[in-house]
């Protein structure tokens, strides 16, 4: 059964860089079938889809982050890894990773989810 | 972006009950390609229908959804105790991928 266990520190000053890694057990980044990305929910809110990878590093960012953010994948470790820049409080946050349904659809449909992870943005 | 309004914002109902929720998109969702996920307090979303109306892997038949274009429903056709969470919606046909602001379904 795949599992997704994200983790990285939980409080970030501002203006510094936010870096969270997914580790993934039960199944392989190295797949062709699945794109993996992060979403984020501030809390009490919506959802917020940050960003997908394949396995070859191809990357497909949501527009209103892409100036800063960075999503990589090491195949060898079985993980892949997001990074905010430049972060402020608008970006405390639980910070899911998943996998997407199939690489036959579009990179940003999540089956399963992690359990998520609270960053917090403060000095 | 395409904007996605989930109607209600709340439902109350008791269980055994049928509740009906709405996903409405500001553009047409291309290839149906709309989702469905609950959401339980301290837990992650899970998927439960895509392409508006295929029931992902291990999801009970009560579960159900319709739609095409701009306008989709979601129906659970009788509620079990487990039920009662927030609904999101979500487009994955367009790049920036969204989410509705989801609809809480509690106890009456």
């Amino acid at each position: 059964q795949l599992q997704l266990q994200e983790s990285g520190p939980g409080l970030v000053k501002p203006s510094e860089t936010l870096s969270l890694t997914c580790t993934v057990s039960g199944g392989s980044t190295s797949s062709s079938s699945y794109y993996w990305g992060w979403i984020r929910q501030p809390p009490g809110k919506g959802l917020e889809w940050i960003g997908s990878i394949y396995y070859s590093g191809s990357t497909y960012y949501n527009p209103s982050l892409k100036s800063r953010v960075s999503i990589s994948v090491d195949t060898s470790k079985n993980q892949f890894s997001l990074r905010v820049n430049s972060v402020t409080a608008a970006d405390t946050a639980v910070y899911y990773c998943g996998r997407t349904l199939s690489s036959r659809w579009p990179p940003g449909i999540f089956d399963p989810w992690g359990q998520g992870t609270l960053v917090t943005v403060s000095s | 972006e395409i904007v996605l309004t989930q109607s209600p914002g709340t439902l109350s109902l008791s269980p055994g009950e049928r509740a009906t929720l709405s996903c409405r998109a500001s553009q047409t969702v291309s290839n149906s390609y709309l989702a469905w996920y609950k959401q339980r307090p301290g837990q992650a979303p899970r998927l439960l229908i895509y392409g508006a109306s295929s029931r992902a892997t291990g999801i009970p038949d009560r579960f159900s959804g319709s739609g095409s274009g701009t306008d989709f429903t979601f129906t659970i056709s009788r509620l079990e105790p487990e039920d009662f969470a927030v609904y999101y919606c979500q487009q994955y046909g367009t790049s920036p991928y969204t989410f509705g602001q989801g609809t809480k379904l509690e106890i009456k």
